[in-house]
């Protein structure tokens, strides 16, 4: 059964903390993705990697780096956490397909972040 | 700007209930829409739609895409309190790019 890995379902940090979040597929997927989902503004894409080390940001990656070391491995940080980052957090991966991404997205649990 | 636009934004039915759910696209370099289903957690997949007019099928879900008209729809017919969740439509552009919507909350009552 393929599986998205969210290492941590609950967390909750104070305002300047670091914050890790980690996600590990085992589907040996090129793409993988960071989401933040929130009430009324949907799924907003953070950043997203079609490679190890190579990253590409998206639509609201301000606040939030990441890191790719290892094909399975996709890791969020947040350098200081800010109360405006409590927030849902959905790590996904895909497969690469030439130059057609047709393909489905598969998602991790989650990661319900909340900063104090 | 590419958008994805969701229809209602949420419904509260009774069991046996047919509901139809909407998506509308605008996106430049399109190339499928995908429907997803999330409970209390993780998305998870539907459908993916590539071609007009073919509907898929999944037990009493279906769904439809309208390429000319830019929009794609979900049915599901005799709905049951397990299918409450928050549906979730989402269209690939380009290479690595998906833009969600807001999603269609539906509840379904005993």
């Amino acid at each position: 059964d393929v599986k998205v890995t969210q290492s941590s379902r609950y967390l909750v940090k104070r305002t300047g903390e670091k914050v890790f979040l980690e996600c590990v597929q085992d589907m040996d997927h090129e793409n993988m993705f960071w989401y933040r989902q929130d009430p009324g503004l949907g799924l907003r894409l953070i950043y997203f990697s079609y490679d190890v080390k190579m990253k590409e940001k998206g639509d609201i990656p301000e606040g939030y780096s990441v890191s790719r070391e290892k094909k399975e491995r996709f890791s969020l940080i947040l350098e200081s956490a800010s109360t405006n980052q409590t927030s849902m957090y959905l790590c996904a991966s895909s497969l690469w397909r030439g130059d057609l991404n047709t393909g489905e997205l598969f998602f991790g649990e989650g990661s319900r972040l909340t900063v104090l | 700007e590419d958008k994805v636009v969701q229809s209602p934004l949420s419904l509260v039915v009774h069991e046996g209930d047919t509901v139809t759910l909407n998506c509308s696209y605008e996106v430049t370099n399109f190339r499928s829409l995908l429907w997803y289903k999330q409970e209390k957690k993780a998305p998870t997949f539907l459908f993916m739609l590539t071609s007009s007019g073919i509907e898929k099928k999944s037990g009493r879900l279906s769904s439809i895409l309208d390429k000319k008209e830019l929009f794609s729809i979900l049915n599901i017919t005799a709905t049951q309190t397990g299918d409450s969740a928050v549906y979730l439509c989402a269209v690939t552009s380009g290479t690595y790019k998906y833009i969600f919507g807001t999603g269609t909350r539906l509840k379904v009552l005993a």
